[in-house]
């Protein structure tokens, strides 16, 4: 199975700081990465696919980058209600695997 | 707007047996696969399981492989997981997703989910 490794595991930021959030897959996965947002005690959001298409929807300060195996989720201007935390996924072969999740507080 | 909305999750001893059900609306059920995805508490999501739109393959999570069975009524509207010989490592919030593909594969919408908890 390809093991996907987030970093960081978390990370704490104040409001309009630009953060990144980096997922690596053990093999190359070509762009067949999503990222998904969860708040506590809500089902996951999906934000990007496909590496870095924005979901419809989903605010334009979050972004998405990378192929092959080195893949990142940028918020350029963080706000409070972005404080959640997020999940790479790849859907390149089964079994599909997610990141271990990075948690991301407001200062 | 699409509803997916889980149920049957419960206290269930181990080896014991548990149907999840999550029904689904707002959308043509039939022409969409569909998905399962867990996760224990505290912990990562994890993916069990998929069924095809019209239900004729499916596949599984290693982990649950030979105990676990995805199904569909696309009459009902509704996604099934059968879970069998349940173990404590099976304890997870488990949630139905619906699966769509514009250059790669994504789940557009996940329902609320439904907590099994396996424990004696």
């Amino acid at each position: 199975a390809i093991q996907m490794t987030q970093s960081p595991s978390s990370l704490s930021a104040s409001v309009g700081d630009r953060v990144t959030i980096t997922c690596r897959a053990s093999q190359g996965i070509r762009n067949d990465l999503g990222w998904y947002q969860q708040k506590p005690g809500k089902a996951p959001k999906l934000l990007i696919y496909a590496a870095s298409t924005l979901q419809s929807g989903v605010p334009s300060r979050f972004s998405g980058g990378g192929s092959g195996t080195d893949f990142t989720l940028t918020i350029s201007s963080l706000q409070p209600e972005d404080a959640a935390t997020y999940h790479c996924l790849q859907v390149y072969n089964f079994p599909w695997t997610f990141g271990q999740g990075t948690k991301v507080e407001i200062k | 707007e699409v509803h997916l909305v889980e149920s049957g999750g419960g206290l269930v001893q181990p080896g014991g047996s548990l149907r999840l059900s999550c029904a689904a609306s707002e959308f043509t059920f039939s022409s969409y696969w569909m998905h399962w995805v867990r996760q224990a508490p505290g912990k990562g999501l994890v993916w069990v399981s998929r069924i095809s739109s019209d239900g004729s393959m499916t596949t599984y999570a290693d982990s649950v492989k030979g105990r676990f069975t995805v199904s569909r009524d696309n009459a009902k509207n509704t996604l099934y997981l059968q879970m069998n010989s349940l173990r404590a490592e099976d304890t997870a919030v488990y949630y139905c997703t619906r699966l769509l593909y514009n250059g790669s594969y994504y789940f557009d919408y996940w329902g609320q989910g439904t907590l099994v908890t396996v424990s004696s």
